[in-house]
């Protein structure tokens, strides 16, 4: 069964500094691995998709890598603000038995950016 | 609307009643599934819909659970006899293509937070 962990749990930061958020999972044969960011009482926004060929992928202040082969894949955040305060999740899609892409999520670091 | 939309938001039930959870998915999408996420947890996969198909239900943590999506768009998530483990906020997510193929960005909603007293 794929375990998707992500370190640290919580991170409290001043504003302006860059973070490296961390994921690690158990089985490697993924087929894309997704971070996402969700607000309180709000779902989850979508981040950046990495597929399983690619090392990395950029949105502005935030960067996402993959090395599929470890099983790990870093979200950096670059230049901090307080409106990056959310939980960042990681998911990893594999297929399954019936063909479909099924998601296991890991619990999420919970950031906060303080002025 | 142009997101995804769950109703209620938030749902109080005493141990043992049935409760109906709605998800209007966004106009088009053929992909729907259903996510359970208890306090300090990530989203679990519960099941998954292509149209009206329910392709995939490996999630569902019980036989009380049932999803349904008749026409393709909107779908209900039932609790049948509900127990205080149900608590959880329940996330619905719709995504344009066929989850079948691939994956793509899935669009949630705000999830419908259920306490079970």
């Amino acid at each position: 069964k794929q375990e998707v962990t992500q370190i640290p749990a919580a991170l409290s930061v001043p504003e302006g500094e860059n973070l490296v958020l961390n994921c690690s999972f158990t089985d490697s044969a993924i087929y894309n691995l997704q971070w996402f960011r969700q607000d309180p009482g709000k779902g989850l926004t979508s981040l950046l998709l990495i597929q399983s060929s690619q090392r990395e992928q950029t949105s502005g202040r935030l960067n996402a890598s993959l090395d599929k082969s470890s099983g790990r894949s870093t979200l950096y955040i670059a230049a901090s603000q307080p409106g990056d305060s959310a939980t960042y999740l990681c998911a990893v899609f594999r297929p399954d038995s019936g063909g479909s892409y099924i998601p296991t999520f890991g619990r999420g670091t919970s950031l906060i950016v303080h002025p | 609307g142009a997101g995804v939309s769950q109703s209620p938001r938030y749902k109080v039930a005493k141990r043992g009643q049935d409760v109906a959870l709605r998800c209007d998915p966004i106009s088009g999408h053929v992909s729907l599934f259903w996510y359970q996420q208890a306090l300090g947890q990530g989203p679990e996969f519960l099941t998954y819909f292509q149209n009206e198909a329910q392709l995939d239900k490996s999630g569902l943590p019980s036989d009380r659970f049932f999803a349904e999506r008749p026409e393709g768009s909107v779908s209900t998530l039932k609790i049948q006899r509900t127990q205080q483990e149900d608590s959880a906020v329940y996330l619905c997510a719709s995504s344009p293509i066929l989850a079948g193929v691939g994956t793509d960005t899935q669009y949630f909603g705000p999830g419908t937070r259920l306490t079970v007293l």
